[in-house]
């Protein structure tokens, strides 16, 4: 069966400092994936998502960015974090050419 | 971008009562998914609709896509306190650039109390 992994679970960095968000997929293949961001528990803003190795397409000008250097591999990252980017942040993958999204447990995260 | 409004936006009810929630856009779906989230988690996927018209029973949650695929709900016979949590609803564009991505509205939050 297919799990997704997240982590940190939650975190605590300062205004200015430098965030990375790791999110794995295991038990497929070649999975689309995505990165969410949701606040005050509504809906969800798509950030990021990706169909392939290197492949990544941005949905909303911001300062953070993605990568994907393995394929079940999705990292978040922001060289300085902004008291705006406070939020939970969800990892999503789909397979293949489906649109059924399955998530992780998220990361909470708060910049103070 | 493709809005999805979800009405209501919370949601107060007692145990064993029914409750209806609704999803609409202007826009045409290829499909559209209904997914719940608690507290602290992620959301989980409870159905998908594809076709117009189509209706699904997922045990007391019954969930119908609109005729002309622009709006779909959910109702819930006989709630119960853990049906509790912010039921989201999400559609895939008909002529979508974004990869597989989906445009999600902004929840209805249920209480069910004892």
């Amino acid at each position: 069966s297919q799990t997704i992994h997240q982590w940190p679970a939650t975190l605590v960095q300062p205004v200015g400092s430098p965030l990375s968000l790791e999110c794995t997929v295991e038990g497929t293949s070649n999975p689309n994936l995505y990165w969410y961001r949701q606040a005050a528990g509504r809906g969800l803003q798509l950030l990021f998502y990706s169909v392939g190795i290197g492949q990544i397409s941005s949905e909303v000008p911001q300062n953070l960015s993605a990568s994907r250097p393995q394929d079940r591999q999705f990292i978040l990252s922001s060289k300085k974090l902004l008291l705006s980017d406070s939020g939970f942040y969800l990892c999503a993958w789909s397979a293949g050419q489906t649109y059924e999204q399955y998530f992780g447990p998220g990361t909470r995260l708060t910049v103070t | 971008t493709q809005l999805l409004e979800q009405s209501p936006q919370f949601l107060s009810i007692q145990e064993g009562e029914n409750l209806t929630v609704y999803c609409n856009s202007s826009s045409v779906f290829s499909s559209l998914q209904w997914y719940r989230q608690e507290p602290g988690e992620g959301p989980v996927l409870l159905v998908t609709v594809v076709t117009g018209g189509e209706v699904k029973k997922l045990k007391r949650l019954t969930f119908q896509f609109g005729d002309a695929r622009k709006d779909s709900s959910l109702h819930i016979t006989a709630a119960q306190p853990g049906d509790t949590g912010l039921y989201l609803c999400a559609g895939a564009g008909v002529n979508s650039n974004s990869g597989y991505a989906l445009n999600f509205g902004k929840g209805t939050s249920l209480l069910v109390t004892p």
